[in-house]
């Protein structure tokens, strides 16, 4: 089946510091999806990458999926504490159902 | 609320028993997804059901079944529980079958305890 790492599994900030996690597929992916789920809680849709190079911004926020399509990164901007929770990439199987990485587990110092 | 229900929010069951867990899908949803969240396991995919029909399987064990019904709402059904089914099990909505726009909209989850 499809093959999404996530890296780092986990990562603590300062508040104020920036934070980045990396996900690499085995495969071409043909879109790539992040997902923010806050401790308790469950998997919120963030946003959604198609093209080859693509870069989006949410306010602290910037995505970006690999020239290859084979990896994407999600970097946020100066960390505040209302970012704590872990963040998913999921990759579509052929079937085009989302195998979801294995994610990262941020921690904000304040 | 995300306008996923899942019902019920936690449940604790002894080893070899049967649960059934239920899902109704956000307004207008066609496609309903189950997956299964434990602690060394990240989020798995288990089935996909798409407007009542079967549409994908992934790592879902035999013992565990599922079906998606006219209304749309949605069952797992899991028996035989051993101690190692105990995870969160969350059911995803999306319009379509590809969820390309706009991702998946997530339930709550149902927590379940095998004792």
């Amino acid at each position: 089946g499809q093959q999404v790492m996530q890296i780092p599994q986990y990562q603590h900030v300062q508040e104020g510091e920036d934070f980045t996690t990396y996900c690499n597929s085995s495969t071409t992916l043909s879109n790539i999806q992040w997902y923010k789920q806050r401790p308790g809680g469950h998997p919120v849709f963030l946003i959604q990458l198609v093209k080859s190079g693509e870069v989006k911004k949410q306010k602290r926020l910037t995505f970006q999926f690999g020239e290859a399509k084979k990896n994407s990164s999600l970097h946020i901007t100066a960390t505040q504490t209302t970012d704590v929770g872990t963040y998913f990439c999921a990759g579509p199987s052929t079937g085009n159902q989302f195998y979801f990485g294995t994610g990262t587990s941020l921690t904000v110092i304040p | 609320d995300s306008g996923v229900t899942q019902t019920p929010k936690h449940l604790i069951t002894a080893t070899g028993q049967r649960v059934t867990l239920r899902c109704s899908p956000r307004s207008g949803d066609l496609s309903v997804y189950w997956y299964q969240q434990s602690l060394d396991q990240g989020l798995q995919f288990l089935i996909q059901y798409y407007n009542g029909e079967e549409r994908a399987k992934g790592n879902i064990l035999e013992r565990f079944s599922a079906q998606q019904f006219p209304d749309l709402h949605s069952e797992l059904n899991l028996s035989s529980l051993e101690l190692g089914d105990s995870a969160l099990y969350f059911c995803a909505s999306s319009r379509d079958n590809r969820a390309i726009r706009s991702g998946y909209t997530f339930g709550s989850g149902t927590r379940l305890t095998v004792v």
